[in-house]
Order: structure tokens, then C-alpha cells, then sequence
């Protein structure tokens, strides 16, 4: 979708580093999920962000919304081996119309 | 509770052939969805539903049709297949988008090669 560009498209970490996903937006941000998949299956619900500044924590995930600047991070604390995969952000565009990211694939060396 | 079901899991296409992909949700969800997903570029839309009745296209709608007669189901049809539409779908369902957006609850996937 051209509406939300992920950054980086992959990313390559050694186990227990940190890291941080980015999902900019060329419109408003009115909500903002984020989902994980794992290769070659559906995608798992992680986070969704809906007021500006709002942050979110699961496990060792963090995500959060910066309205102004059209913009949510993800950011993965003390990474593991199950971290690995793809993850996608996605935003209504309209009502019905949600878009997501290209998304950004993760390995996580051990 | 079986949520999004979505079958085949797997099809082999010839150009030119139709074939429908089935989504069943069954949390009663007034919303549903269908995606594809090719390499480097995510997840596009293809067509989605607001509520039984009612269709609206995505981003990508071209050469593919949907119908939703009940709350239930959301076919995509491929009515002439072309090895463009060689992708991995998925359908999505959730509560009212318009009034209360929240997550999409996925299928699994469709996985279709046209050759």
C-alpha cells in the first residue's frame, strides 16, 4: 500500500539485541495495528494504537502512536528466535478500507 | 470456535478458468475482507463488505468478483484466471468497521498458482 511505508523491509538481529520497526503514514492516523506473521501462515493480532502518543506493551513488545507525525514504532526488547517473521502495520483508510505496510521480515540469529 | 475458515487451502489453476475462494466466519462479524498477499508487497485489498448486501472494492478489484448474500459467507470469484493472480489470499473478518473498528480476525490462507 502506498498509503503506509514500513522501514527496514528485513532486518537481521542477533538473539537478545533490540530493534524497532517503523509504519509511516501519507494520511491521518485514526487507528494503527499491528500483526505478526509467521512464514508461510495467517497473521496473529499484536497491537492496536488509537490516540496520539498511545503506547502499548505485550510481553516484550512495544508499540507506539505519534499522530503528528503520522507515524507508529515497534519495538522489540531482548529479541528471540520466536520474534522471527513478518510484521505488518495496517490503518482504516475509510471506513472498510484498511490498508497495511509491505511488511518487514525479521531473522533472529541465535 | 472455528472463526475465519477459508477454503481450498491450496489450488492449481489453468489460464482461463474460474474457480470461487470460500470464507466462512462464524462470530457473527458484520465486516469482511479479502487480501492478497504477493512478495514485497504485502497485504492489498481486494474487495470487502460492510454488512450482508453491501460490497465495495479495494485497492486491487480488477478481475475478481464477490457477493455477500449472508452474514456468514464472502466468496471471491476468479471468473477468468490469469497467472497474475498467481498469490496467497486472505480473508478477514471483524465487527463494524465504521462504528467501532478493532482487529481483523484472518483465515489461514488460500494459496493459488495459475499456470
Amino acid at each position: 500500500s502506498q498509503e503506509l511505508e514500513q522501514s527496514p523491509q528485513s532486518l537481521i538481529v542477533q538473539e537478545g539485541k533490540n530493534l524497532t520497526i517503523n509504519c509511516t503514514s501519507s494520511k491521518t492516523l485514526y487507528g494503527l495495528y499491528w500483526y505478526k506473521q509467521k512464514y508461510g501462515e495467517g497473521l496473529i493480532f499484536l497491537m492496536m494504537l488509537q490516540k496520539g502518543g498511545e503506547e502499548k506493551s505485550h510481553e516484550k513488545i512495544t508499540a507506539k502512536l505519534d499522530e503528528k507525525k503520522q507515524q507508529s514504532s515497534l519495538h522489540i526488547t531482548a529479541s528471540q528466535p520466536s520474534h522471527a517473521g513478518i510484521y505488518l502495520c495496517g490503518a482504516d483508510i475509510r471506513g472498510g478500507d484498511m490498508r497495511f505496510g509491505a511488511g518487514t521480515r525479521l531473522t533472529v540469529k541465535p | 470456535n472455528a472463526g475465519v475458515t477459508q477454503t481450498p487451502k491450496f489450488q492449481v489453476l489453468k489460464t482461463g478458468q474460474s474457480m470461487t475462494l470460500q470464507c466462512a466466519q462464524d462470530m457473527n462479524h458484520e465486516y469482511m475482507s479479502w487480501y492478497r498477499q504477493d512478495p514485497g508487497m504485502g497485504l492489498r485489498l481486494i474487495h470487502y463488505s460492510v454488512g450482508a448486501g453491501i460490497t465495495d472494492q479495494g485497492e486491487v478489484p480488477n478481475g475478481y468478483n464477490v457477493s455477500r448474500s449472508t452474514t456468514e459467507d464472502f466468496p471471491l470469484r476468479l471468473l477468468s484466471a490469469a497467472p497474475s493472480q498467481t498469490s496467497v489470499y486472505f480473508c478477514a473478518s471483524s465487527w463494524d468497521r465504521t462504528t467501532n473498528a478493532g482487529e481483523l480476525f484472518f483465515g489461514e490462507g488460500s494459496r493459488l498458482t495459475v499456470l
